[in-house]
């Protein structure tokens, strides 16, 4: 059964701090992406990879920082937090190539105050 | 102008109604469509993929693709509350040097009222 965990469902911060949110698939897929996901807005990408220590840059990724050591762990770091990051955090993966299934994790709901 | 449009609803419907919920876009160069569906505090789980127009049916669902109208549609019949979730369209660029992101919809609220 594949699966995609996140280490946090929940998260509170404050204004300035740095924060990761990680994510592990257990799939061995090639790509891994980071959404954020807000009413009204939808899903939106900030980051993504398709092979270790490979980023690219998604629709909305001013603020946010990635990292890829390894392949099944792809996390998110908010250098400097602020209040209009507080949003639901959603991590995914798939097989490498075009439009193929996505896997998204349980996502974590951060706040910062 | 988004590449796909998608009306956010909420839609609330009375149980065994058939539901339809549509997505329009606008390149057509799309090929590939997919429903995700959505349940509260989850992540979205891929529903129905189809490729090209005509139908795709599995079970309740049935996925439809109108190419000359770029119009994409899921219909649910006799509906659950258990299909109470947020569904969203997707597509990609299948041409596209980097094709491994999706677009997506935003998504439409579903409430299936007993």
């Amino acid at each position: 059964d594949v699966k995609v965990t996140q280490s946090s469902r929940y998260l509170v911060k404050r204004t300035g701090e740095k924060v990761f949110l990680e994510c592990v698939q257990d799939m061995d897929h090639e790509n891994m992406f980071w959404y954020r996901q807000d009413p009204g807005l939808g899903l939106r990408l900030i980051y993504f990879s398709y092979d270790v220590k490979m980023k690219e840059k998604g629709d909305i990724p001013e603020g946010y920082s990635v990292s890829r050591e390894k392949k099944e762990r792809f996390s998110l770091i908010l250098e400097s937090a602020s209040t209009n990051q507080t949003s639901m955090y959603l991590c995914a993966s798939s097989f490498g190539g075009s439009g193929n299934t996505q896997y998204f994790g349980p996502g974590t709901r951060l706040t910062v105050l | 102008q988004k590449e796909v449009e998608q009306d956010p609803g909420p839609l609330s419907v009375p149980e065994g109604a058939i539901v339809s919920l549509n997505c329009t876009y606008s390149n057509s160069a799309f090929q590939y469509f997919m429903w995700y569906r959505q349940y509260s505090r989850k992540g979205p789980e891929l529903l129905m993929y189809t490729y090209s127009s005509g139908n795709k049916e599995d079970g309740r669902f049935t996925a439809q693709v109108d190419k000359s109208s770029k119009y994409i549609s899921l219909f649910i019949r006799d509906s659950q509350p258990s299909d109470s979730a947020t569904y969203l369209c997707a597509t990609y660029h299948s041409n596209a040097g980097n094709n491994r992101k999706l677009i997506w919809g935003l998504g439409t609220s579903l409430a299936v009222n007993p």
